[in-house]
């Protein structure tokens, strides 16, 4: 089964602060993607990767930036944490190989703002 | 441009019973592909199934089946035999090509023993 591990459940951090959050997948998938979860909202791409070192923006890219410098992890970076970005954030993962592959998730971090 | 509609907050159904839950997705895209999500309280978004839409034949996978309506883009889950594990909130999605999925706003389902 693919496992897609995001490496905190929940976070608390202050506004302000640089914050990081971790996603691995063991799968070889060479697409990964950082959602963000709001009631009444769905999920919201926030920024996607296709390859190593490649990124694209989604939806709702500001006030964030990405890193992905080997395949299977793909950090979400908050550059200057501020409470409007309090939320449940879902990292997954896919393979590339034709259209309509279903993604893979994370167990999601809900993160606070304070 | 593409749109997935969820119209539907909350549902509830009585155990060992049918429910049926909504999406309309608008697309100008001939090739697409949806898909219904089930994420259970505190616990990982798993895929419950998926319809390709140049495939006649509506998807099924044990309990869950859906009713594809290209024409009406209508793509409605139906859960039969209702069970306590199936509680959760429920979300309907689309691709078209590409890399982006797009996602509705999530019914959550209430499940009554």
């Amino acid at each position: 089964d693919v496992k897609v591990t995001q490496s905190s459940r929940y976070l608390v951090k202050r506004t302000g602060e640089k914050v990081f959050l971790e996603c691995v997948q063991d799968m070889d998938h060479e697409n990964m993607f950082w959602y963000r979860q709001d009631p009444g909202l769905g999920l919201r791409l926030i920024y996607f990767s296709y390859d190593v070192k490649m990124k694209e923006k989604g939806d709702i890219p500001e006030g964030y930036s990405v890193s992905r410098e080997k395949k299977e992890r793909f950090s979400l970076i908050l550059e200057s944490a501020s409470t409007n970005q309090t939320s449940m954030y879902l990292c997954a993962s896919s393979l590339s190989d034709r259209v309509g592959r279903p993604q893979h998730f994370g167990d999601g971090t809900r993160l606070s703002i304070l | 441009a593409q749109t997935v509609t969820q119209s539907q907050p909350e549902m509830s159904v009585q155990e060992a019973e049918t429910v049926t839950l909504s999406c309309t997705y608008d697309t100008s895209e001939s090739d697409y592909y949806l898909f219904w999500y089930k994420q259970p309280p505190s616990r990982q978004m798993i895929l419950v199934i998926r319809q390709e839409a140049y495939k006649q034949q509506n998807a099924t996978e044990n309990r869950f089946s859906v009713n594809f309506q290209k024409a009406a883009k209508s793509f409605s889950l139906k859960i039969s035999d209702s069970q306590l594990g199936d509680a959760a909130m429920y979300f309907c999605a689309g691709n078209t090509g590409g890399f982006k999925t797009i996602f509705g706003a999530g019914t959550r389902l209430f499940v009554k023993a």
